[in-house]
């Protein structure tokens, strides 16, 4: 079984902090995807990496970055976090084979205080 | 630019009633994939279905069928004798074929199925 993993189900920040959100996937998968989970909006896509050290923006990338320095491991970053980050994050991963959908980890709820 | 519309913010149904779930969607790909996920309240999404867009065959797997049709740019979920194990958040999304496969998802419909 694929398994998509959050290093944390619940965090709580303070404003102006880094933050830290790590997402690991056990299939040798190329593509990985962070999105956030808000009420009425639906899963909106924030980046996505296509291998190691590559990366795209996906539609509200702003105030985030990513890095992907293994193939495993797909980090999303908040430079300065800001209370309208607070939101449920949602990592995926899946085999570039075009039959192929996306697994989804648990989701790490982030609060910024 | 591609969009899903769920309407139905919330359904509230009792159980073995059947129910049904609508998308609507928006793209200008003449080829793309459709998808139903379902986030149970433990969070995770779990993947229920994928429609490529040459296929307008309807699907049925059990209790679920899905309803897609091209002319109107639907792709409808009805669980036939709900349970209360199916209440969740329901989404509907669509991506490219080519590359990343990037996915964009409705608003959701939570379900909420009473015993």
């Amino acid at each position: 079984d694929v398994k998509v993993t959050q290093s944390s189900r619940y965090l709580v920040k303070r404003t102006g902090e880094k933050v830290f959100l790590e997402c690991v996937q056990d299939m040798d998968h190329e593509n990985m995807f962070w999105y956030r989970q808000d009420p009425g909006l639906g899963l909106r896509l924030i980046y996505f990496s296509y291998d190691v050290k590559m990366k795209e923006k996906g539609d509200i990338p702003e105030g985030y970055s990513v890095s992907r320095e293994k193939k495993e491991r797909f980090s999303l970053i908040l430079e300065s976090a800001s209370t309208n980050q607070t939101s449920m994050y949602l990592c995926a991963s899946r085999d570039r084979d075009y039959n192929n959908e996306q697994f989804f980890g648990p989701g790490t709820r982030l609060t910024v205080l | 630019a591609q969009k899903v519309t769920q309407a139905q913010t919330e359904i509230s149904v009792v159980e073995k009633e059947d129910v049904t779930l609508d998308c609507v969607y928006e793209t200008r790909d003449t080829t793309y994939y459709l998808f139903w996920y379902k986030q149970p309240p433990s969070g995770e999404l779990v993947f229920l279905i994928r429609r490529n867009s040459f296929d307008e065959q309807n699907e049925i797997s059990g209790r679920y069928s899905w309803n897609f049709q091209k002319s109107t740019s639907s792709f409808n979920f009805t669980i036939t004798a709900s349970q209360v194990v199916d209440s969740a958040v329901y989404f509907c999304a669509l991506s490219e074929i080519q590359g990343a496969q990037k996915l964009v998802f409705g608003q959701g419909t939570r379900l909420t199925i009473n015993p």
